[in-house]
């Protein structure tokens, strides 16, 4: 099965900074791949999908780029409502793994 | 709107099997499918497996393939899971997500914590 992993695991940055997080996935997968925000205590949002097409509503300081085995979710100016963990799925064929996750938070 | 009910908080015993459902509305329930998560305290996303609400086909994940069932039923619009063989390792929240096709889960329910102890 294709393994997905995430970096970081963990990240602290303030208010206003860009973040970065990687999804690499152990074989290639197209751009078969999503990102899900969730919000402490709360059940998982799906962000994007298809690798870089964001889920209609979600703000546009969030975005993603990649294809392959590499994958890139951007939060282009961190809020504070945007602490939680973020996951990468993918969905090319099952079973569709997610991520380890990272966890976001505010410095 | 699109809306998915899960039912409440179960407590089981070791060996026990549990239900947890899954009320759909505010869609074609037979245009989706249903794909079941879960999360065990402090851990990330697990997959358990997917069903089409149109002909109930399934793709489940290889660890529980052996103990879960997944269903549906039209007639009320709501999306089954069931877990057999239950061990404390099932302690979990287990969330049911609408998935078009087999891909990514856009609308989620609340989740349903399955506590297993004897």
């Amino acid at each position: 099965d294709i393994q997905l992993t995430q970096s970081p695991s963990s990240l602290s940055a303030s208010v206003g900074d860009r973040v970065t997080i990687t999804c690499r996935a152990s074989q290639a997968i197209n751009n078969f791949l999503s990102w899900y925000q969730q919000r402490p205590g709360k059940a998982p949002k799906l962000l994007i999908f298809g690798a870089s097409t964001l889920q209609p509503g979600v703000p546009s300081r969030f975005s993603g780029s990649g294809s392959g085995t590499d994958f890139t979710l951007t939060i282009s100016s961190l809020q504070p409502e945007d602490v939680g963990s973020y996951y990468c799925q993918k969905h090319n064929s099952a079973p569709f793994t997610f991520g380890p996750g990272t966890k976001v938070d505010i410095k | 709107q699109v809306q998915l009910m899960q039912s409440g908080t179960e407590v089981k015993k070791p060996g026990a099997s549990v239900k947890v459902s899954c009320k759909a509305s505010g869609f074609i329930f037979t245009n989706y499918g249903f794909s079941w998560v879960r999360q065990a305290p402090g851990q990330g996303l697990e997959w358990m497996g997917w069903i089409s609400a149109f002909n109930g086909q399934t793709l489940l994940g290889q660890n529980l393939q052996d103990r879960v069932i997944l269903t549906t039923d039209t007639s009320t619009t709501t999306a089954y899971m069931e877990l057999r063989g239950l061990t404390s390792d099932d302690t979990a929240v287990y969330y049911c997500a609408r998935a078009a096709g087999a891909s990514s889960p856009d609308y989620w329910a609340q989740g349903t914590l399955v506590t297993v102890s004897s």
